[in-house]
Parts: structure tokens; sequence; C-alpha cells
């Protein structure tokens, strides 16, 4: 049973391009969740998916981004006309429920904005 | 505004020491407190602490929760190289969203 896979690892983007980071949660879950990791700083929460539907998106901001979790395929994060202050570690998490059960995270995306 | 606050940002002990990590929190409708291990990947869980004063252990990693004073500590005794991470907690609360509350972390490194 393949854990959270994340792709790419690593993504460069200059200032203006769209970035897209995909998150397959582990098989059988059903609730994806993903945060921001700025450097010095803990995980921030962005949004909480379940499939075909966005539960909670306090945490993404209003203007650029973007989360889909569709009936099939991976989730999709997508943040458009990239800045520099996007540049950070994107973690994605899967659980089997919802509520904050046991969650397993993904390695990560590194998005670097140049 | 909920917090996770946790002491210290960073430690540096030599191996076989023990260590206290600890992380207060001011959450309302708190319900559970979670102990996660970043090394350079992904954080993978350690404890969910729900109960107070019920310690939870695993090999040499420990942990208990203070509903009453509002923290939880997590214990390494006899360190190992292997240990050093950053330790992130997080705390759980039952309001209508699902976002977990998380400390910055506290950075371990443990010299050989």
């Amino acid at each position: 049973n393949a854990g959270v896979m994340q792709n790419p690892r690593h993504l460069v983007r200059r200032r203006g391009q769209e970035a897209r980071l995909r998150c397959s949660p582990m098989k059988g879950h059903s609730h994806v969740y993903w945060y921001r990791q700025l450097p010095e700083e803990g995980l921030k929460f962005m949004v909480y998916l379940q499939k075909e539907n966005i539960i909670d998106e306090s945490g993404m901001p209003k203007e650029r981004f973007s989360a889909e979790f569709p009936k099939e395929g991976p989730s999709i994060l997508r943040i458009q006309q990239v800045v520099r202050g996007d540049s950070a570690a994107y973690f994605c998490a899967s659980s089997l429920s919802g509520g904050n059960t046991e969650a397993f995270f993904g390695q990560g995306t590194r998005l670097t904005v140049v | 505004e909920d917090k996770v606050v946790q002491s210290p940002l960073s430690l540096v002990v030599h191996e076989g020491d023990t260590v206290t990590l600890n992380c207060s929190y001011e959450v309302t409708n708190f319900r559970s407190l979670l102990w996660y291990k970043q090394e350079k990947k992904a954080p993978t869980f350690l404890f969910m602490l729900t109960s107070s004063g019920i310690e939870k252990k695993s090999g040499r990693l420990s942990s208990i929760l203070d509903k009453k004073e509002l923290f939880s500590i997590l214990n390494i005794t006899a360190t190992q190289t292997g240990d050093s991470a950053i330790y992130l907690c997080a705390a759980d609360h039952t309001s209508p969203n699902y976002q977990l509350i998380w400390g910055a972390g506290t950075k371990l490194i443990i010299k050989p």
C-alpha cells in the first residue's frame, strides 16, 4: 500500500507562471488536506477536501489559489500567477475519515519562484 | 485567537541525553493534541493525546497531556543521532472547520 504520493518533488516557476501540485492519497483515503510550510514556521492549513467537495478552504488565499479533488485522479493544488512569496514547501496529507484523525503525509513539493 | 506554542525553538544535546520538548496551547473546543516528527521529508505521526495524565509510550519516546494547564510534553530518552529532526505539535478542535493548529516546531540536533 503506497503512501501519500506528491509530485513533483521540486518545482521551479518564474513569477507570473502557474504551479500545479499533485497529491495522490493513500489507497482507500477520501480525505485530503493541503498545508504550506514556510521557513521557521509550522505547517499552515490551507484546504480540506473530500472527494469532489471542498469542505474547508478557510486557510487558502482567496486569489490565485484553488484546489480540487476529482472523482478520479489526484488532488490538485493550483497557484496562478505565482509570486516570490509563494515559495514554500507544500504538503498534502490524507486520512481514512475526517475530523483530523491520524493523517499520513506526502513527501511534499518544494516550490521555488524565481 | 487559537495558538500553539512550542519551546524551545531549537535544542542541541549529546547522544545519550534525555530531552523534553514542550507544547502549550490555547485552542477553543480543544479535542486532542498530536505530535509529529519531521525530518527531511514528510512529517510522521508520533502520538495523539486526548486524555489528561495518561502517558503514551513508543520505544524511547513518551508524551503526556495536561488539559488543566494546557500543555503537553514529549520526552526522548537515550537520544540517538537519528532523533535529530523538527518535532511538531498540533491541536485539534471540534469547531466546524477542520484545521489543525500547528506549532512552529522544535529543531532538535543530537551530536554524536
